[in-house]
């Protein structure tokens, strides 16, 4: 069936070091991908968006890109902020379902 | 902005007892989601509405949980009888359903089972 598994946490940074968090899926069929973010006690908040193969969602900084041949949809920022520090997801939707990945824990230190 | 109303936002119950929580989705989202997310993990889906039906409740336990969503808008998730394992966040989602639009989470509510 179709998974998505990212990298474990939790992934420490100092300020404005750069940021990647691996995301790789498998699926069945075609799928639009996203990345969310949860801050304490909070629900989830789509953060970035891709549709189809090779298109980059962006959003605050923060970059992914469709790759199809890896399968992958990693996740970059290139200047981290304390204020980032969260749980990101990552998601695929496939026909009529939405997966989530286990999430991975961004620290950021000033 | 439109987004997903949750209630409670947090809820203490002991076990044994009987819970419901309560989901108003964004105005014209055909596809409402709850999902069970336990400390530290990913959200797991539970059911799925589309409009009033059920898409998929696999990963529901029946035995204890319901879900419905009688006029296709707002839903109720109960749970009967609580047990000490059932301590997590419930989340509501929306979405329209179609493939590229992404799901509006709530806020979610906080079960604690003691």
């Amino acid at each position: 069936g179709d998974s998505v598994t990212q990298m474990e946490g939790p992934v420490t940074l100092s300020e404005e070091a750069f940021l990647t968090i691996n995301c790789t899926y498998t699926a069945t069929g075609y799928p639009s991908l996203f990345w969310y973010v949860q801050y304490p006690g909070e629900g989830l908040q789509l953060l970035l968006k891709a549709t189809k193969a090779d298109d980059k969602g962006s959003n605050k900084g923060f970059e992914a890109t469709y790759r199809k041949e890896t399968t992958s949809f990693h996740l970059e920022k290139g200047s981290v902020q304390v204020s980032d520090s969260a749980v990101y997801f990552c998601a695929l939707f496939d026909t009529d379902k939405l997966i989530f990945g286990t999430g991975t824990r961004l620290q950021v230190f000033p | 902005e439109a987004e997903v109303a949750q209630s409670p936002r947090y809820k203490i119950t002991e076990k044994s007892q009987a819970v419901a929580f309560w989901c108003d989705p964004i105005s014209g989202h055909a596809t409402l989601y709850w999902y069970r997310q336990i400390l530290g993990q990913g959200p797991e889906l539970l059911v799925q509405f589309q409009d009033e039906s059920v898409v998929d409740d696999s990963q529901l336990p029946k035995d204890r949980f319901s879900a419905e969503r009688l006029k296709g808008v707002d839903s109720t998730l109960k749970i009967q009888p609580a047990e000490l394992g059932d301590s997590a966040m419930y989340l509501c989602a929306s979405s329209l359903g179609d493939r590229g639009t992404e799901a509006f989470f709530g806020q979610g509510t906080r079960l604690t089972v003691v």
